[in-house]
């Protein structure tokens, strides 16, 4: 049973592009959460989907940022006209319900590594 | 909201212990402790749900006190293994379930 898969591991773009990070959840997770890491800190909540619905979304920027869960296929966060200060590790984690409660744990990917240069 | 993580860094010899703190401002319905090693994905370690409850894998526990909103992680006779950045996420009553995370505990563990 392959785990969370997350690519690409690592994504360089120029400063003015767009940026599609891809999570593919363990089989059988319907939940999926998008978090950022910024180097020597914690993780920061952006985003929580389950298929085709964005439960909460309080941790993403107003602007630039989106994510989707198809129905069919991976997640996508995607970061329009990227800025130097987007530079971080973006980590998903999957749940086959929702993390926290009946006592489930989050699985997480290996996260991509975005540079804006 | 975000929980409050004590102390930012440990630096232990192999065997000795350590106590990692996580509180909150605000009434918990569960804990989840992760660890991290440099350039990986954090790991799960364990949940705890009820007050009071205790849990522990290996030479690794933690507890939650409800009451005081926080929790702790012990490591006992810490291995070299063990080094790496362990992070609390908590669940706030009421919450719709989406975890909040510390800012990280560092512990290296040196021979």
């Amino acid at each position: 049973n392959a785990g969370v898969m997350q690519n690409p591991r690592h994504l360089v773009r120029r400063r003015g592009q767009e940026a599609r990070l891809r999570c593919s959840p363990m089989k059988g997770h319907s939940h999926v959460y998008w978090y950022r890491q910024l180097p020597e800190e914690g993780l920061k909540f952006m985003v929580y989907l389950q298929k085709e619905n964005i439960i909460d979304e309080s941790g993403m920027p107003k602007e630039r940022f989106s994510a989707e869960f198809p129905k069919e296929g991976p997640s996508i966060l995607r970061i329009q006209q990227v800025v130097r200060g987007d530079s971080a590790a973006y980590f998903c984690a999957s749940s086959p319900r929702t993390a926290g409660s009946m006592n489930t744990e989050a699985f997480f990917g290996q996260g991509t590594r975005l540079t804006v240069v | 909201q975000q929980p409050v993580q004590s102390p930012q860094a440990v630096i232990l010899r192999e065997g000795e212990d350590a106590v990692i703190n996580c509180s909150s401002s605000k009434a918990l319905y569960s804990v989840h402790w992760y660890r991290q090693k440099h350039g990986e994905a954090p790991v799960f370690l364990m949940i705890l749900l009820k007050g009071g409850e205790q849990k522990g894998h290996d030479k690794i526990s933690a507890s939650f006190n409800e009451k005081k909103q926080q929790s702790s992680l012990y490591l006992t006779a810490s291995q070299l293994s063990y080094s790496g950045t362990y992070f609390c996420g908590t669940e706030m009553t009421g919450n719709n379930r989406k975890l909040i995370w510390g800012l990280g505990t560092s512990l290296a563990v040196n021979p």
